[in-house]
């Protein structure tokens, strides 16, 4: 299957701080990407639409200036928790898919902790 | 609207079965059934794309009553390896596979 990779894997920040989560789709090209977050016990949350060369788009509830999304190359999206807080400690989680392809391939995941 | 699993969590005992049912409020075009291990990625299990279709592997299966809209994710002989969290998965709106709503989860933990 398709390979996405991401990184880091484990974050810990202190408060007010950015971190910068990368999503990489490592043998095809993915127009579009997927972020979503994970709390303890909780399922996963679809945050935002990342799509190549244009605007993410957001769901309801997601701040856009405090997580912000670049897709710059059909390989890389990333996400950036600015101004972070310990509300904002979480597992976030990146998914692509591969051309028509039914099947949602993802990302390791990366634990972020603000302390 | 996340779809609604039950039961929230189930303990097992190597070789017993069970069953994991998905439910929509709102129309279901495509279920798909992952696996989470803790602290890890979700892992695909298999997508069911009409209704009334069942599909497996091993021995895992799957049915979708769309009618019903309605998902179950059938485990038997279960393995210590089944352990875990399953989400179902149903796309938001009828646009494509791609942006999946999750179900809540049900945690399965099967012990020796």
């Amino acid at each position: 299957g398709a390979v996405v990779s991401q990184h880091p894997s484990r974050v810990i920040c202190k408060s007010g701080t950015s971190v910068k989560i990368e999503c990489r789709s490592l043998d095809f090209q993915a127009t579009t990407m997927f972020w979503y977050r994970q709390f303890p016990k909780q399922s996963l949350m679809l945050m935002a639409t990342s799509n190549e060369g244009s605007k993410a788009t957001y769901e309801q509830g997601v701040e856009k200036d405090k997580f912000l999304i670049n897709h710059a190359s059909l390989t890389l999206s990333t996400l950036t928790v600015t101004s972070a807080h310990p509300e904002d400690s979480s597992f976030y989680i990146c998914s692509a898919t591969v051309g028509r392809s039914t099947e949602a391939f993802f990302g390791q995941g990366t634990r972020l902790t603000v302390v | 609207q996340q779809p609604v699993q039950s039961p929230q969590a189930v303990i097992l005992r190597e070789g017993e079965d069970a069953v994991i049912n998905c439910s929509s409020s709102k129309a279901l075009y495509s279920v798909h059934w992952y696996r989470q291990k803790h602290g890890e990625a979700p892992v695909f299990l298999m997508i069911l794309l009409k209704g009334g279709e069942q599909k497996g592997h091993d021995k895992i299966s799957a049915s979708f009553n769309e009618k019903k809209q309605q998902s179950s994710l059938y485990l038997t002989a279960s393995q210590l390896s089944y352990s875990g969290t399953y989400f179902c998965g149903t796309p938001r709106g009828n646009t494509g596979f791609q942006k999946l709503v999750f179900g809540t989860g049900t945690r399965l933990l099967v012990s020796p």
